[in-house]
């Protein structure tokens, strides 16, 4: 049981290039979610997905897209680079809850460091 | 939508002393506290979390306190060590709100010996 898997773990860019973050999970959840990660700030929420074929936009989705194919999978795709999009991303999944328990614990993969210059 | 604002930003205490970090919320309809540990180069790991039923819960060193009508909660870690030392961010979670959690800008703390 690997988790959440991300790839790669870094990666720089040239400006206006183009890019796919992976995000995988073995746990069978529903919900999955990208965050980015700015020096000194909280984790910023660009997208998520309730399950395969729903997406919708968070906090700071522009300059980004998503797909949900499959319960798994939730790549992440920059278009075109631009420096702002230097970053820590994170990808998370979580269950829908624990029964009466209300459980709702997110994992987070380890990270992709983006530089873009 | 949710804001949740997390104090201090850094925090550095002797080893064996205790930790507080407070968090603040805007949505009285958050029912969820959740607080992460984020060591360096990791993605960030739940470590304890408080549901609005609750006004206290405690897992060995680490204990979160609930305020809801000030709208707001604290993380405790007594007895502090070395390797406490990590980014800890609050969070908070409306059910039926987006199904989105809304984190605090973290807060670094240092054990030091």
């Amino acid at each position: 049981n690997a988790g959440v898997t991300q790839t790669p773990k870094f990666r720089i860019l040239k400006i206006g290039q183009s890019m796919t973050l992976q995000c995988t999970q073995d746990m069978n959840h529903n919900y999955m979610y990208w965050y980015r990660q700015d020096p000194g700030m909280g984790l910023k929420l660009i997208y998520y997905s309730v399950g395969a074929g729903i997406t919708d936009k968070g906090e700071v989705p522009n300059g980004y897209n998503v797909s949900r194919s499959t319960t798994e999978d939730f790549p992440l795709r920059l278009e075109l680079a631009a420096p702002s999009q230097t970053s820590v991303y994170f990808c998370a999944s979580r269950s829908p809850g624990q029964g009466g328990t209300g459980i709702y614990e997110q994992y987070f993969g380890p990270g992709t460091r983006l530089t873009v210059t | 939508g949710e804001n949740v604002e997390q104090h201090p930003s850094t925090l550095s205490v002797q080893e064996g002393d205790s930790a507080v970090i407070k968090c603040t919320y805007s949505d009285s309809a958050s029912n969820y506290f959740p607080w992460y540990k984020q060591e360096l180069g990791k993605g960030p790991q739940l470590i304890i979390d408080i549901r609005s039923n609750v006004g206290e819960k405690k897992d060995q060193r680490i204990a979160v306190t609930l305020n809801k009508t000030a709208k707001h909660f604290s993380l405790h870690i007594t007895e502090t060590q070395p390797e406490d030392s990590a980014v800890y961010f609050c969070a908070a979670w409306a059910t039926g709100g987006g199904n989105k959690l809304t984190f605090g800008t973290g807060t670094q703390l240092k054990v030091e010996l």
